[in-house]
Formats: C-alpha cells, structure tokens, sequence
C-alpha cells in the first residue's frame, strides 16, 4: 500500500526554470493538495483539488499551477522558478466527506532554486 | 486571517520526561487534528478530537480539545528518543481545508 507518492525527492533549479512535482495516491481519494513547509511558516497551502477537473487556490498560489485530469495524480508546476520558491513541498490527500479525517501526507520534495 | 499559534516553539527534554505542548486560535473550531512529522518525512496524524472537553490517547500520546473550543493540547508521557520530531496541531479552514499550526519542534536528550 503506497499511499502517497512524492518524487523527485530533491531538486535543484536555476532561476527561471522550469519543472514539475509529481504526486500519485492509490487510494482513491478524491481530495489532494499542495502544501509548502518553511522554517518557522508551519505548512501553507499552494492548491488543492476536490476532483478531477476541479481545482482552486489556496493560501500562496502565484507563481504555481495544477491539474486534476484523473483521481490518482496531482502534479505541480513552477512556471519560473524563483530563489523565493525554495522550499519543501508536501502533496496530501484524503477522502471527502467531512472535516474530520485529516490528510494522508507524502514524503515531500526539497526544492533549492539557486 | 485564522492562525493556529504553538507553543513553545521548541523544547531540549530528557528521555523519560513527560512533555506538554499547545495550539491556541481566536477562532472557534469543531475538530482538532495533531500530527507528528519525523525529519526528513511528511507528517503523520498521531490523534484527531471531535468534541469540545475530548480527551483521547494513542500509546503515550493524549490529547485534549479544549472546552473553550479554541485550543488544544498534547502530552507525551515518558519520553524516548524516537518521539523527536516536529508536532502540528492542525483545524479545518473551509470544506476539505485545514490550517496547521507553526510546529513544537522536540529534541530528546538520551
């Protein structure tokens, strides 16, 4: 059981490149988001998505954009990759159907944009 | 905006120490998540609280949703040096969205 699947592990950009993250769940949970962790920040959330086709904005979403085309993968894309942007970023999911089941987390990607 | 404010930010404690951590809002909340992320991994849900004066306990872990319904607490009992890590509270902030707190960072002295 997979669970929540994050890769590439670590990464490393040039300012103004470009790239993806790439998130999978198989446990067919419609829910799944994109959160960042900085020192002292907690987690904020980028995107999150309630379906596939459906996506909205969370806490801190320029410079990020998603798609929701099937219910298993969520990928995010940096546009142009900026110093500000180097970060740890966590996919989560979970069922729908309330407020009370918490997400399941991936194992994250750390991101340095130099 | 809502905040969830943690305390304390982090703590030194030696193992076989009981350990006490909080989350306070000015909001009011009707669920209360805690969440434990080991280094390196993303974090895991340790307890979730449902009701206000709830008290519910996993292992050595018990946690607390507060009557006034905008904190909760965490304590570990003799702690070991596996429980090091970052703890997040954690509330709803919308259908399907959760705010998480800034983190209690612990650190266990063998």
């Amino acid at each position: 059981n997979a669970g929540v699947t994050q890769t590439p592990k670590f990464q490393v950009l040039k300012t103004g490149q470009s790239m993806t993250l790439q998130c999978a769940q198989d446990m067919n949970h419609e829910y799944m988001s994109w959160y960042r962790q900085d020192p002292g920040m907690g987690l904020r959330l980028i995107h999150y998505s309630v379906g596939a086709g459906i996506t909205d904005q969370g806490e801190v979403p320029n410079g990020y954009n998603v798609s929701r085309s099937t219910t298993e993968d969520f990928p995010l894309r940096l546009l142009s990759a900026a110093p500000s942007q180097t970060s740890v970023y966590f996919c989560a999911s979970s069922p729908l159907g309330g407020s009370g089941y918490g997400y399941t987390f991936g194992s994250g990607t750390r991101l340095t944009v130099v | 905006g809502q905040q969830l404010n943690q305390s304390p930010q982090s703590m030194f404690i030696q193992e076989g120490e009981d350990v006490s951590m909080n989350c306070t809002s000015s909001s009011i909340f009707n669920t209360w998540l805690w969440y434990k992320q080991d280094p390196g991994e993303g974090p895991v849900l340790l307890i979730a609280l449902y009701k206000a004066g709830e008290l519910t306990s996993n292992g050595r872990l018990t946690a607390q949703f507060g009557i006034t319904r905008k904190d909760s607490f965490l304590n570990i009992s003799a702690s070991i040096p596996s429980d090091v890590g970052i703890y997040f509270c954690a509330a709803p902030s919308g259908t399907y969205k959760y705010i998480f707190g800034t983190g209690t960072r612990l650190k266990v002295l063998a």
